[in-house]
């Protein structure tokens, strides 16, 4: 089975940084796409980006309201992927979740909760 | 950006009752698009992808179709469970996109 456990979230003030963490089992994870999707509070869902494996040369895709602002990463010997958000914004205040797929998304966290307030 | 248009936004149906969802592309995305169901304080679940493939172990009362721009979500008989928000979601390009979600309750 696989299981994917988000970490890291809390409470940040606009402007600051946080790190998400998704520590992954049951799966390939080297070989693994891995995304992160977002839901602000009582909206739907949007995706953050999308990290793709060292063997497919490990490119990084982002969403415009995260780019330059977010970094994601992954350490294969860890099994965890991160997501690195710095310059953080009110609007950035959601659910983060992570998952794993080439086309759809078949396993997904259970979401770890970024609020940005001052 | 491929625009994911969803309706309706809400709808309330009985036990029993046939459900559809349609989901319509900005741009033809062959069928590159997959189907959500995401119930209160979970995270989403696909039930569909590939247009109209039912993932593993999804009941038959769920089916999908549809190709390019146009797509249709179907519940053939409505149950209990299945009150949850729906949402379509393309790969066809990036950004990936989803719909703005279809809250399906009981009348």
């Amino acid at each position: 089975e696989v299981y994917l456990v988000e970490s890291g979230g809390g409470l940040v003030k606009p402007g600051g940084s946080l790190r998400l963490s998704c520590e992954a089992s049951g799966l390939n994870f080297r070989n693994a796409w891995m995304i992160w999707v977002r839901q602000a509070p009582g909206k739907g869902l949007e995706w953050v980006g999308r990290i793709k494996s060292k063997d497919d040369g490990e490119p990084k895709d982002y969403n415009a309201p995260v780019k330059g602002r977010f970094i994601m990463s992954r350490d294969d010997s860890k099994s965890t992927l991160y997501l690195q958000m710095n310059s953080l914004k009110t609007e950035d205040t959601a659910v983060y979740y992570c998952t794993t797929g080439l086309r759809y998304f078949a396993h997904w966290g259970q979401g770890t909760l970024v609020t940005v307030s001052s | 950006d491929i625009q994911m248009t969803q309706s309706p936004s809400s709808l309330s149906a009985s036990v029993g009752d046939r459900v559809t969802i349609t989901c319509q592309a900005s741009q033809p995305i062959s069928n590159f698009l997959n189907w959500y169901q995401q119930k209160p304080g979970k995270a989403p679940k696909v039930l569909i992808y590939d247009a109209s493939d039912l993932e593993t172990g999804v009941p038959s009362r769920f089916s999908g179709s549809g190709s390019g721009t146009d797509f249709t979500f179907t519940i053939s008989s409505l149950q209990p469970e299945d009150v949850a928000t729906y949402y379509c979601h393309q790969y066809a390009g990036l950004p990936l996109t989803f719909g703005g979600g279809t809250k399906v309750d009981l009348k």
